[in-house]
């Protein structure tokens, strides 16, 4: 079955520490998007990427650094400079056609302890 | 900044009754727009998406668009208690921005029996 995969489910750091999400799609789609979302807040963009090698910055890129070293993997590494990480983050791509439907990942939940 | 309002809830709707979401958009150039479902701490889900002017409806959910006015609302039919969930309303932004969706932070639904 086609789909996203984001791992690890659930993950717990350090203050201080760098920790790297990763996501990987098989769905052959260009672009891939890191979401973040805090409890009772929509979805926020921090990456994104509509080709390999390339990637731009959304909403909220601070703290934040992400590859796109082939097409169907996106990792999202968490930097010690992101001071409030503590958040859901979701990844997705899509195709370019006239819908723009997001698929997503099951997501990954960061906890700083 | 281009914005997409909802209202946060949470909306109560009896078992079998009629829930009417509603969502706003500041950007005139958005081209698509997405209703997706989240239950707690699980990824977004896509119900519906509709991009022309009127209604679109998909078994027990009518998206309903008006650009002039710049809203999309969602109406659930019959609502079950498995409808208790997020809505999460999306705005793509246009051609320039393929696949970058803006999200709303969300309208909580709770279906009561």
């Amino acid at each position: 079955d086609g789909g996203i995969t984001q791992s690890p489910k659930y993950l717990f750091r350090k203050e201080g520490q760098n920790v790297t999400l990763s996501c990987e799609q098989n769905l052959n789609h260009d672009a891939m998007y890191w979401y973040r979302q805090d409890p009772g807040q929509g979805l926020r963009l921090i990456y994104y990427s509509q080709i390999v090698n390339d990637f731009q910055k959304g909403d909220i890129a601070e703290g934040y650094s992400v590859s796109r070293e082939k097409k169907e993997s996106f990792p999202l590494t968490v930097t010690s400079a992101q001071k409030n990480p503590t958040a859901f983050y979701l990844c997705a791509s899509n195709n370019r056609d006239y819908t723009g439907e997001l698929f997503f990942g099951e997501g990954s939940r960061l906890t700083v302890l | 900044q281009k914005e997409v309002e909802q209202n946060s809830g949470p909306l109560s709707v009896p078992e079998g009754a009629i829930a009417s979401l509603n969502c706003t958009y500041s950007d005139r150039g958005s081209q698509s727009f997405f209703w997706y479902r989240q239950y707690s701490g699980k990824s977004p889900e896509l119900i519906m998406f509709i991009y022309s002017n009127g209604d679109k409806e998909d078994g027990r959910f009518t998206a309903q668009l008006n650009k002039a006015s710049q809203y999309v609302s969602l109406l659930i039919r019959d609502s079950q208690p498995s409808d208790s969930a997020t809505y999460l309303c999306a705005v793509n932004l246009g051609t320039d921005s393929w696949g970058k969706l803006q999200f709303g932070a969300g309208t909580q639904v709770v279906v009561t029996p």
